[in-house]
């Protein structure tokens, strides 16, 4: 079973839907979870962290925590073409640094 | 505001030379790392160094070194390279954020070995 799990997609969604991209992960002593944003041939931006249950929300995003579950997800709201990349889900266990899934791409079309 | 700065950033090696990619951060940042992209893989962790004057293997260590030269600097070496190190190499620094680290990624090393 791998560390850090996302669906690999496209994701691909109508411009001005909600785009809700999902992760789950296996070690429970994870404290610290990210969303980063990666465009094609770029470096991974942050765009979100949480490290608490429940919503957290920063402008068209809302990251959303569930420890008993292990799950962690990404809500877009009104989804622009722009938003259109690969965002991969991280986990920090305070062990080591942080795991990164392998990321779900998201396609928005206009 | 450079941030994170790796070079080189496209290189072709052949099977068998050796190569350092270079990676200086200017955030005050005592946490650097070096993670390997490879399709469908995700980012992999290969070393990391938690302060100046340690370092630490990853997931991926074999056939890496690594040398913490300072706070700023962070480098990655290949001594024999294998076509299986054929990726893209991102440097990262990070930053206590209430008691996580908030990575700052490079703009990344595409490495090609023959």
């Amino acid at each position: 079973q791998k560390e850090v799990e996302q669906n690999s997609g496209p994701l691909s969604v109508p411009e001005g839907a909600i785009a809700s991209l999902n992760c789950t992960y296996s070690d429970r002593v994870s404290q610290s979870f990210f969303w980063y944003r990666q465009y094609s041939g770029k470096s991974p931006e942050l765009i979100m962290s949480i490290y608490s249950n429940g919503d957290k929300e920063d402008g068209r995003f809302t990251a959303q925590l569930n420890k008993a579950s292990q799950y962690v997800s990404l809500l877009i709201r009104d989804s622009q073409p722009s938003d259109s990349a690969t965002y991969l889900c991280a986990v920090d266990t305070g062990r080591r640094a942080l795991t990164f899934g392998s990321g779900t791409r998201l396609q928005v079309q206009p | 505001n450079a941030g994170v700065t790796q070079t080189p950033k496209f290189q072709v090696l052949k099977t068998g030379q050796s190569m350092t990619l270079q990676c200086a951060q200017d955030m005050n940042h005592n946490s650097m790392y070096w993670y390997r992209q490879d399709p469908g893989m995700g980012l992999r962790l290969i070393y990391y160094s938690a302060s100046e004057g340690t370092t630490d293997k990853g997931e991926v260590p074999n056939g890496y070194n690594v040398s913490r030269l300072n706070k700023r600097e962070f480098s990655l070496r290949l001594e024999s390279a294998a076509p299986s190190q054929t990726s893209v190499y991102f440097c990262a620094s990070g930053q206590d954020s209430s008691g996580a680290n908030v990575l700052t990624f490079g703009a990344g090393s595409r490495l090609t070995v023959l």
